[in-house]
């Protein structure tokens, strides 16, 4: 069964770090997100990308984040100068052709702690 | 009013049992409503989608008032395994891409 995968599964970083998560999204989807879940709280929306642009991002995802698509697999966060509420696990996800969401596929997640 | 607002639990049901989730969402236009998933410490995923008509998988059914704004889940013939978290979800009206996720309802199925 086709799955999204993620690295690193756990980062730990010192604050003022910069840190990459990366994500292989299904192969054959169009649409790539990145959410992220605070311990004990909700799942909330970050950013999506399709086109090689981000389509949609939210109030959380500020000037010190970034998305990429470096190649034809590969679809990365960029986190510049960590802050200690950046900790949260961050779930790459992604999904296929439709007009809407449809299903979204997650990863398993890439646990960030800031030191 | 929240976005998507779910009472949090949680609900702790003997094996067997049927249990029912509620949940409510602020924007009218919103068009996509789910049911996902959510172990401790996993990450979500997708249980049923809902429709406008109500669906059912199984021993799970979804309902969709949208006049009232308001989505369930009913879950029949509770199973140990059903133990987690259910997410209510919906999408952001300004963008069909924008998954909104309520803060989630714990279920735990006892023996």
């Amino acid at each position: 069964e086709p799955e999204v995968t993620q690295t690193p599964s756990h980062q730990v970083t010192q604050m003022g770090q910069e840190v990459i998560l990366r994500c292989v999204p299904i192969s054959n989807h169009l649409y790539f997100y990145w959410y992220r879940q605070i311990l004990g709280q909700k799942v909330e929306f970050l950013v999506s990308f399709y086109n090689n642009e981000i389509s949609e991002k939210s109030e959380i995802f500020d000037d010190q984040f970034s998305v990429e698509r470096p190649d034809g697999s590969n679809f990365t966060l960029k986190i510049r100068s960590t802050k200690l509420e950046d900790s949260a696990m961050y779930f790459c996800a992604s999904s296929g052709g439709e007009v809407s969401p449809g299903e979204l596929f997650f990863g398993e997640g890439s646990r960030l702690t800031v030191l | 009013r929240k976005e998507v607002e779910q009472d949090p639990g949680p609900f702790n049901v003997p094996e067997g049992a049927t249990v029912a989730f509620n949940c409510t969402y602020s924007n009218s236009a919103s068009q996509s409503f789910f049911w996902y998933r959510q172990d401790c410490r996993k990450e979500p995923k997708l249980l049923m989608s809902v429709y406008s008509s109500g669906n059912e998988d199984g021993r799970f059914t979804a309902q969709l008032n949208r006049a009232s704004q308001y989505i369930s889940l009913l879950i029949r013939d509770s199973k140990l395994s059903d133990s987690a978290t259910y997410l209510c979800v919906v999408n952001g009206a300004d963008s069909s891409y924008k998954l909104i996720f309520g803060s989630g309802t714990r279920l735990l199925v006892r023996p």
